[in-house]
């Protein structure tokens, strides 16, 4: 099992422009997240869904989109880059979203918004 | 609001050497308490979480880590520090409310010199 995959690994914007993050977990969970991954404020949750066809805000929802297009895959979609979106993206997964599951992680995607 | 909090950036031990990475949580109610690590470029890997009974939890590696209720610490522990244990260490807090939302502190990098 692959477990999550994160695509790309890495992407350079020009601020105004759109990308699609893309996030795919093999190991069936109902659960997903996105995270991002800021020096010194640790992990914060972006959005999340509870299961297949539901998303609903986190922490940070401000200036992103979701698509929890099946039960495999869970896109983060940024309309209008902007500098403060520069960040390390980590999407997760857990079984059923329970609050004592482990989350399992991607190996995260590095956005560069200039 | 559910907080946590790593006291240090940074902890330095020599390989061979017990080591601690401190952790302490604020939360109205029980918590469930986890440990995660990251490596360079890698995404989060799951160490070992409390949940309940046991208030010294085993996990992954020969990481332990204790539950301290009337201090609100959840301090990660091994006795004998590998050159390999270095990387990014992040304790996070998730609340009994049924769907798991985990809240992250900011992170310590542990340094382990030969």
């Amino acid at each position: 099992n692959a477990g999550v995959t994160q695509t790309p690994k890495f992407q350079v914007l020009k601020t105004g422009q759109s990308m699609t993050l893309q996030c795919a977990q093999d190991m069936n969970h109902n659960s997903m997240y996105w995270y991002r991954q800021d020096p010194g404020m640790g992990l914060r949750l972006i959005y999340y869904s509870a299961s297949e066809g539901t998303t609903d805000k986190g922490e940070v929802p401000n200036g992103y989109n979701v698509s929890r297009l099946n039960k495999r895959e869970f896109s983060l979609r940024l309309e209008s880059a902007a500098p403060s979106q520069t960040s390390v993206y980590f999407c997760a997964s857990s079984e059923a979203g329970t609050d004592q599951e482990t989350q399992y992680f991607g190996p995260g995607t590095r956005l560069l918004v200039l | 609001a559910q907080s946590v909090a790593q006291p240090e950036d940074q902890v330095n031990v020599a390989e061979g050497n017990p080591l601690t990475v401190k952790c302490t949580y604020s939360v109205s109610g029980n918590p469930y308490l986890f440990w995660y690590v990251q490596y360079p470029n890698r995404g989060l890997q799951f160490l070992l979480k409390y949940i309940t009974g046991d208030n010294l939890v085993k996990g992954s590696y020969g990481f332990e880590a204790e539950f301290n209720k009337s201090q609100t610490s959840f301090h990660l522990k091994k006795p004998s520090a590998l050159v390999s244990d270095s990387a990014l260490y992040f304790c996070a807090v998730s609340l009994r409310t049924g769907f798991q939302k985990l809240v992250f502190g900011t992170g310590t990098r542990l340094l382990v010199s030969p």
